[in-house]
């Protein structure tokens, strides 16, 4: 398997601006995570999803924020309207178990709003 | 107050020292995380345990959940174990709560 993929890896774009980020979990995975990682706040979780589902989205940080799982094999992470502060790293990571699930993750992607 | 906090912040050491990181959770948790971070920005998942020891090569985790505490003990330290390392703590509402991180350098 190739690991978990995101992309973009970079975007730069412009405030106000729609934003999609995509991950592809690994293979036989059931759960997918979100997580956001600044300078300020570190790494935090966003959302989460078992088996498509999302099970505690708590970590958005406001309706400008969703994220999406139609199928075990593809999320998305969407900001609209966008804002310099959403400037961040953005994690996908994927298991198999919470509570045994060693976590995967992906290369991130390096959003900059301008 | 952090739910999770690591010690130390940063840390400078030679090359083949001994090394621990550690980390002290304040709530109640299923498992817990090690993650190393590596100056390119990639996240590998060190360990997830929730009781006892786990080693893999010179990388040992320990956890005391008693002690509310963990620690990350990396043996004959290498230069390329220069990384920053998270500490994750899944609380009982099944909520992963990380630490800061302890950034490490050791020099060659």
């Amino acid at each position: 398997d190739a690991g978990v993929i995101q992309s973009p890896r970079h975007e730069v774009t412009e405030m106000g601006q729609e934003v999609t980020l995509r991950c592809k979990p690994i293979s036989g995975h059931d759960y997918l995570f979100w997580y956001r990682q600044t300078m300020m706040r570190g790494l935090e979780l966003l959302i989460y999803f078992n088996n498509n589902v999302p099970i505690d989205d708590s970590g958005m940080p406001e309706d400008r924020f969703s994220a999406k799982m139609p199928n075990a094999s593809f999320s998305t992470l969407k900001i609209q309207p966008s804002e310099p502060r959403d400037s961040a790293v953005y994690f996908c990571a994927s298991s198999f178990g919470l509570y045994t699930g060693e976590l995967f993750f992906g290369e991130g992607s390096r959003l900059t709003v301008l | 107050k952090n739910e999770v906090e690591q010690s130390p912040q940063n840390l400078t050491a030679q090359e083949g020292e001994f090394i621990t990181i550690n980390c002290s959770y304040s709530v109640g948790i299923s498992a817990l995380h090690w993650l190393q971070q590596h100056p390119g920005g990639g996240i590998v998942s060190l360990f997830m345990l929730s009781s006892g020891k786990k080693k893999h090569g010179r990388l040992i985790a320990t956890i005391n959940i008693q002690e509310k505490h963990s620690s990350l003990h990396i043996t004959a330290s290498h230069p390329r174990d220069s990384a920053v390392y998270i500490c994750a703590a899944l609380n009982r509402d099944d909520k992963i709560i990380f630490g800061k991180g302890t950034r490490l350098h050791i020099l060659p």
